[in-house]
């Protein structure tokens, strides 16, 4: 049965870095899959932002590509998401989830993490 | 990038048959895949490619497609239906998702 929970600071400050780590425990992230974030701004619709495959191959967000960043951490089973400058309308739920590389359905999410950026 | 567009909102009487759409031309060359996402939860995978259900998702799910325009129909709503239901498509190496359709099951 996999999982994925998210983790990280609920604030941060506008114009600064927000980083979120995602744990995932029944599967191993070496195995296969992409994994990748998706976020939901308070009352509005989903964005995907991106996914990253263990041998490095990366799907991308175009309108947030230059400030993203995916990593896996294989010895921990864990995804990270760093996302820079960020300003009031990054303010969201954010999600991580396991992507497939056929039709890229996000099959097992995790429950998602609210970040609000303001000062 | 492409966009996809989709009902705000549709209901549907208890039992009955709704079906919510989906447009955009990512559709064209690419299969839908379909969202529920309940209040307060993280959305869930219904419905993917041509004829895929996940486990776990009831049979009263099905999908089809045509041109630009895909469709997710649920017969027989519950009232477990009652949901934001979103679609998704490829977009060459980019993932978009829908507009969303709240869906009111009555």
């Amino acid at each position: 049965h996999v999982q994925l929970q998210e983790s990280g600071p609920g604030l941060a400050k506008p114009s600064e870095t927000l980083s979120l780590t995602c744990s995932v425990s029944g599967y191993s992230i070496s195995d296969g899959y992409f994994w990748g974030w998706i976020r939901q701004p308070p009352g509005k619709g989903l964005e995907w932002i991106g996914s990253l495959f263990h041998s490095g191959v990366t799907f991308d967000n175009p309108s947030l590509k230059s400030r993203v960043t995916i990593s896996l951490d294989t010895s921990k089973n864990q995804v990270s998401l760093q996302l820079n400058s960020v300003t009031a309308a990054d303010t969201a739920i954010y999600y991580c989830a396991r992507q497939s590389g056929r039709y890229f359905e996000l099959d097992q999410w995790g429950q998602g993490t609210l970040v609000i950026v303001s000062s | 990038s492409s966009e996809l567009t989709q009902d705000p909102a549709v209901s549907v009487p208890l039992g009955q048959t709704v079906r919510v759409t989906c447009q955009g031309d990512s559709l064209r060359n690419y299969d839908a895949t379909w969202y529920r996402q309940r209040p307060g939860q993280a959305p869930q995978l219904v419905f993917y490619g041509k004829d895929n259900r996940p486990s776990g998702i009831a049979d009263r799910f099905s999908a089809s497609s045509s041109g630009n325009t895909a469709s997710l129909t649920i017969t027989g709503a519950q009232a477990e239906d009652d949901a934001d239901y979103y679609c998704a498509s490829r977009d060459g190496s980019a993932y978009v998702f829908g507009t969303g359709t709240k869906v009111t099951v009555l």
